[in-house]
């Protein structure tokens, strides 16, 4: 296990509606990345948070925004949810977000189903 | 941009034999490739990394070959076992921009393991 938690596991939602899932990262990490996995592929970037502050993001919408903590945990919002969302989300956390050999682990994920 | 892909969706192995799972990646300036193993309803989780200034580096029955001349990427595993069934990612580390690095995932390679 990598230390990296999220929460909840599974959550349904219909569309338009809006939804918060959560990740505590692993102890001594203050970076963290959220990723959507949709099924069958491989997980797509988002964006990145170090030190609570957006530090890149991917070929995502704003209406995907997130928030980190001072304890580093992170938040990953998502407004005005589309069919589309329905995917699995992974945070991941690491060590340095600076870092280019910057090894990031995986939490398990949430399941979000939009209906 | 980096894009990373793989020759095969499927393999099947029997039990006690090798596998090879393979890996292309575009024209990138990336210079650290990481190889994650991603069971049914789990995050991805850290196999086995190699650098760019190195062509070989093995763990524990997995080997990762890096030929940076045709631009790909090679996971071995000795001795396959059944619980090494699951799907199997390359991920290159580019730049994302605002000082910050992300990790660009191929489709996967789904592995079974025949008893």
């Amino acid at each position: 296990e990598t230390g990296v938690t999220q929460s909840p596991t599974h959550l349904i939602k219909t569309r338009g509606q809006q939804v918060t899932l959560r990740c505590s990262s692993q102890s001594g990490h203050n970076t963290v990345s959220w990723y959507q996995q949709a099924l069958g592929q491989g997980p797509q970037f988002i964006f990145q948070y170090y030190r609570e502050e957006e530090n890149g993001r991917g070929n995502f919408p704003p209406r995907f925004s997130g928030l980190q903590f001072p304890n580093y945990s992170s938040e990953l919002n998502v407004n005005a949810l589309e069919l589309d969302d329905s995917a699995l989300y992974l945070c991941a956390s690491s060590q340095d977000g600076t870092g280019r050999l910057d090894t990031q682990y995986f939490g398990p994920g949430t399941r979000l189903t939009v209906l | 941009g980096e894009s990373v892909g793989l020759h095969l969706p499927t393999l099947s192995v029997q039990e006690g034999d090798n596998s090879i799972i393979n890996c292309a990646y575009s024209n990138s300036a990336s210079d650290y490739f990481i190889w994650y193993k991603q069971e049914s309803g789990k995050g991805p989780q850290f196999i086995i990394d190699i650098r760019s200034n190195m062509d070989k580096r093995q763990g524990q029955r997995v080997t990762v070959l890096l030929n940076k001349t045709v631009k790909h990427l090679s996971l071995q595993i000795a001795a396959t076992q059944p619980g090494d069934s699951a799907v199997y990612f390359c991920a290159l580390i580019g730049y994302s921009g605002a000082g910050s690095y992300q990790l660009t995932f191929g489709k996967g390679t789904k592995l079974s393991v025949i008893p």
